[in-house]
């Protein structure tokens, strides 16, 4: 079992929909839970970042983190054509180190 | 955020030569310092941490004399790729940690090796 699972879709959608991405985990020591955007042959951008459980919202994104089930997602809102990227999750259970990546989520806004 | 940059873009080498790139923190010193492989339509796979002063820690199944890295300042990490085939070709990206951050990692754009 990998330590961190994503499916990597490709997920469809049309503009102005809510998007939910998703990763699970294994390892009970993860701490630190982020999301990352990739455009295609570019570094990752950091999008959201959370400590421990709970939620975080930045404009039209949101994350959460369920430690209890082992859960993290990502929701966007008004999904827009300028948000087709590769979704990565992220996580880690000490500062700065050790990070895991899942396999990147693939989605596509189509106008 | 913190802004990490990389150095070349892209380069393009012929098979048993060696490429450096560089990997600068511009806006904050960087202890640390992480260097991923990327495949297309997949994800990053770390190869090594780099740690400013010391030996790199490789990741298990990484060739440490065929992908040298060094971290000799605070700003700069450079991985070496020695003796370059065509299957090195690959996207590789680094990663730094903001020391006065809360444990998030800042990535480099990336850079394009094409081994012929």
């Amino acid at each position: 079992q990998k330590e961190v699972e994503q499916d990597p879709g490709p997920l469809s959608v049309p503009e102005g929909a809510i998007v939910s991405l998703n990763c699970t985990y294994s390892n009970s020591a993860f701490q630190y839970f982020m999301w990352y955007r990739q455009y295609s042959r570019k570094g990752p951008e950091l999008l959201m970042y959370t400590y421990s459980s709970g939620n975080k919202e930045d404009g039209r994104f949101t994350a959460q983190v369920d430690k209890s089930s082992k859960y993290i997602s990502l929701f966007i809102r008004d999904s827009q054509p300028s948000d087709s990227a590769t979704y990565l999750c992220a996580m880690s259970p000490r500062n700065n180190n050790d990070m895991r990546f899942g396999a990147g989520t693939r989605l596509t806004v189509k106008p | 955020g913190a802004v990490v940059s990389q150095h070349p873009s892209w380069v393009i080498c012929k098979s048993g030569t060696s490429v450096k790139i560089e990997c600068r923190s511009l806006d904050f010193q960087a202890t640390t310092m992480f260097w991923y492989r990327q495949f297309p339509k997949q994800s990053l796979m770390l190869m090594a941490t780099s740690n400013e002063g010391s030996k790199a820690t490789y990741e298990q199944g990484v060739e440490k004399d065929k992908f040298l890295i060094n971290h000799a300042s605070l700003t700069l990490s450079t991985l070496t790729v020695t003796s370059a085939h065509p299957e090195d070709s690959s996207f590789y990206i680094c990663s730094a940690g903001d020391p006065g951050g809360a444990g998030e990692q800042y990535f480099g754009p990336g850079t394009r090796l094409t081994v012929t």
